[in-house]
């Protein structure tokens, strides 16, 4: 079963503080490992994505680690920020599928 | 600016009434998707085209319906047979086709919040 698994539900993380969210999938025909982030009433927006061939991918203050053998993966937020506070999906799809499939989400809140 | 817009931004619907969400893109994208978001279960795949005139089920097809009759538009009916249809849609893109690479994104609208009368 294609399943993308995300925790934690919910996170709070103090101003300048690290957030840390994970995932972990089944499907090891998954190749492509992209993060989005939605604020209240829009729609997500693509954040940061990594393949299977490299272990970390880094984007200002967001890094995204990955590991192959244990089939997981986690956005690491550097130096939390209040307009970080939104949820999170991670999501995954292989080469022959164009079909993402979306953890369920970590709402995220920045407290100053 | 290319992008996705969706319209309307809510809709109201009542009880065996079909409504229509619009989607509409201009950043020539071939893949197009309709999802769903209900809090706590993330985005579910309602349906999906890879190319005009073509689209497959997602995860959950029941009670909707759609259409690809033009490239960058691709409206989903949602119908009186989805008997729990308040919810958050949401439509997105890809480049898709046969330029298809490893690790296409997809670019989402502001959504279309459903509820019931």
């Amino acid at each position: 079963q294609q399943q993308v698994k995300q925790s934690p539900q919910s996170l709070i993380v103090q101003k300048g503080g690290i957030s840390i969210i994970n995932c972990a999938y089944e499907n090891t025909a998954f190749d492509y490992f992209p993060w989005y982030q939605q604020f209240p009433g829009k729609g997500p927006a693509l954040l940061i994505a990594i393949r299977p061939d490299v272990s970390e991918k880094k984007e200002g203050r967001f890094t995204i680690s990955f590991n192959k053998s244990a089939k997981q993966f986690s956005l690491h937020i550097m130096d939390s920020q209040p307009g970080d506070s939104a949820t999170y999906f991670c999501a995954a799809s292989d080469f022959g599928n164009e079909k993402l499939t979306f953890g369920t989400g970590t709402r995220l809140t920045i407290i100053p | 600016d290319g992008g996705i817009t969706q319209s309307p931004k809510y809709l109201f619907r009542k009880e065996g009434q079909n409504v229509t969400l619009s989607c509409e893109q201009n950043l020539n994208h071939d893949a197009m998707y309709w999802y769903r978001q209900d809090p706590g279960q993330g985005l579910r795949l309602i349906y999906y085209s890879q190319i005009v005139n073509d689209f497959q089920k997602g995860d959950i097809a029941e009670g909707y319906s759609v259409s690809r009759e033009k490239k960058e538009s691709f409206p989903l009916t949602v119908t009186s047979a989805q008997k729990n249809p308040t919810a958050f849609y949401l439509c997105a893109s890809s480049i898709g086709g046969q330029g298809r690479t490893v690790g296409q994104p997809q670019h989402f609208g502001d959504g279309t919040r459903l509820s019931i009368l």
